[in-house]
């Protein structure tokens, strides 16, 4: 079965200041691959999937950016972070009809 | 477009008691349907699917039905444990399986 994971596990960063969370699957190759955001309490808001190696697709105008360098690496950046960023950032892998994988996720804290 | 609602929470139950988490989905085509559970400050983790209408999923005492003619996919367990303390997502995939669209999720609280 799939690994995913997901560093660092929390994150504590002032306002206007880059970020780079960063995700590699394991036990799996050519996955889709997913950024997912959930806010204190509430459901996933996906921001970002990734079908290939260089393709991206955004599904949320916002400062994040996502790339995806290498087969099973999946990396979420920004420029400069505003306060709403804060939140609990998940990647997650799937293939087919199995449903997603998801990583143990990252606490981010925008202060 | 596809749509996933699902019952609002917080849901409390004593132990043992019976859980429904009621969940009705819109989508073209024939989506395959999933429950997630969330731990406090965990990922997601895939608790049960259905691929077709009919289909039963099951893990964990859990189960839940596919059923095309209500659009439904309801969460149910006899007996709930302290330890089923969790959020509850359900989800349904498109048909060829890009994205998965979530539900809000429900709390549930179960007390000793």
């Amino acid at each position: 079965s799939q690994t995913i994971h997901q560093w660092p596990a929390t994150l504590v960063q002032p306002v206007g200041s880059p970020l780079s969370l960063e995700c590699t699957v394991e036990g799996t190759s050519n996955p889709n691959l997913y950024w997912y955001r959930q806010a204190a309490g509430r459901g996933l808001q996906l921001l970002f999937y990734s079908v290939g190696i260089g393709q991206i697709s955004s599904e949320v105008p916002q400062n994040l950016s996502a790339s995806r360098p290498q087969d099973r690496q999946f990396i979420l950046s920004s420029k400069k972070l505003l306060l709403s960023d804060s939140g609990f950032y998940l990647c997650a892998s799937v293939q087919g009809s199995h449903g997603q994988y998801f990583g143990p996720g990252t606490r981010l804290t925008v202060l | 477009g596809d749509s996933v609602t699902q019952m609002e929470g917080p849901v409390t139950l004593s132990e043992e008691a019976f859980l429904t988490i009621n969940c009705t989905y819109t989508a073209t085509g024939y989506p395959s349907l999933f429950w997630y559970v969330q731990y406090p400050g965990e990922g997601l983790q895939l608790l049960l699917k259905a691929t077709k209408a009919d289909d039963k999923g099951s893990n964990k005492g859990f189960e839940a039905t596919y059923r095309k003619e209500t659009t439904s996919f309801h969460l149910e367990k006899g007996s709930v444990q302290v330890s089923d303390s969790a959020v509850y997502f359900c989800a349904l995939t498109t048909t060829g399986g890009f994205k998965t669209i979530f539900g809000a999720g429900t709390r549930l609280f179960v007390k000793a």
